[in-house]
């Protein structure tokens, strides 16, 4: 069964920073894209990010672009989201998502507050 | 970047009923395109997959058409359990692009 489990959110201040981190296990990690997906309170889906199986290609919205940084450690099954000079407007759930986005993990809140 | 148009933003709709829900790429995106079911604190389930293909373990009341920019999700007789939000999401390219998500209501 394939299983995602997000860690790392909670409250931070504007411009603080924070590392999402997401265990993956039930399918080979190695072979598979990944991504992070957001989702504001009460608001809808926005995709933040992917990385390759390989880490050769890396993608990021442009909300989040020099600020956030995707990487993964496939000997840990691991994929991670290190977010610097975070803002209020990043305060959303954060999930992990199987390559296609087939499979999410339960995501993890990340509240940027003074 | 790729739009995706979502519609009705909201629907109001019996049990029994049939409803249509229509995502319009701004671009041809092939049919390279899932839907997406959201209930309340919960994770988002896929439910279509390449526009058409349905997900394994989704009842097959759930089905999706289209290519190129226009996709529709149908479910052809809505269940209590169906009254949720629903997504599509483009990944054709970079950016991927969520619809802005139906939210589908009891009558």
């Amino acid at each position: 069964e394939v299983q995602l489990v997000e860690s790392g959110g909670g409250l931070v201040k504007p411009g603080g920073s924070l590392r999402l981190s997401c265990a993956a296990s039930g399918f080979t990690f190695s072979s598979y894209s990944m991504n992070w997906v957001r989702q504001a309170p009460g608001k809808g889906l926005e995709w933040v990010s992917s990385i390759s199986s390989s880490s050769s290609y890396i993608y990021y919205a442009d909300s989040v672009k020099g600020r956030f940084t995707i990487s993964r450690d496939n000997a840990k099954n691991s994929l991670y989201l290190q977010m610097n000079s975070l803002r209020a407007e990043d305060t959303a759930v954060y999930y992990c998502a199987r390559d296609m986005v087939d499979y999410w993990g339960q995501g993890t809140l990340v509240t940027v507050s003074s | 970047d790729i739009q995706m148009t979502q519609s009705p933003s909201s629907l109001s709709a019996s049990v029994g009923d049939r409803v249509t829900i229509t995502c319009r790429a701004s671009q041809g995106i092939r049919n390279d395109l899932g839907w997406y079911q959201q209930k309340p604190g919960k994770a988002p389930k896929r439910l279509i997959y390449a526009a058409s293909s349905l997900q394994s373990g989704v009842p097959s009341r759930f089905s999706g058409s289209g290519s190129g920019t226009e996709f529709t999700l149908t479910i052809s007789s809505l269940q209590p359990e169906d009254f949720a939000t629903y997504y599509c999401l483009q990944h054709n390219s970079y950016p991927h692009t969520f619809g802005q998500g139906t939210k589908l209501e009891i009558k």
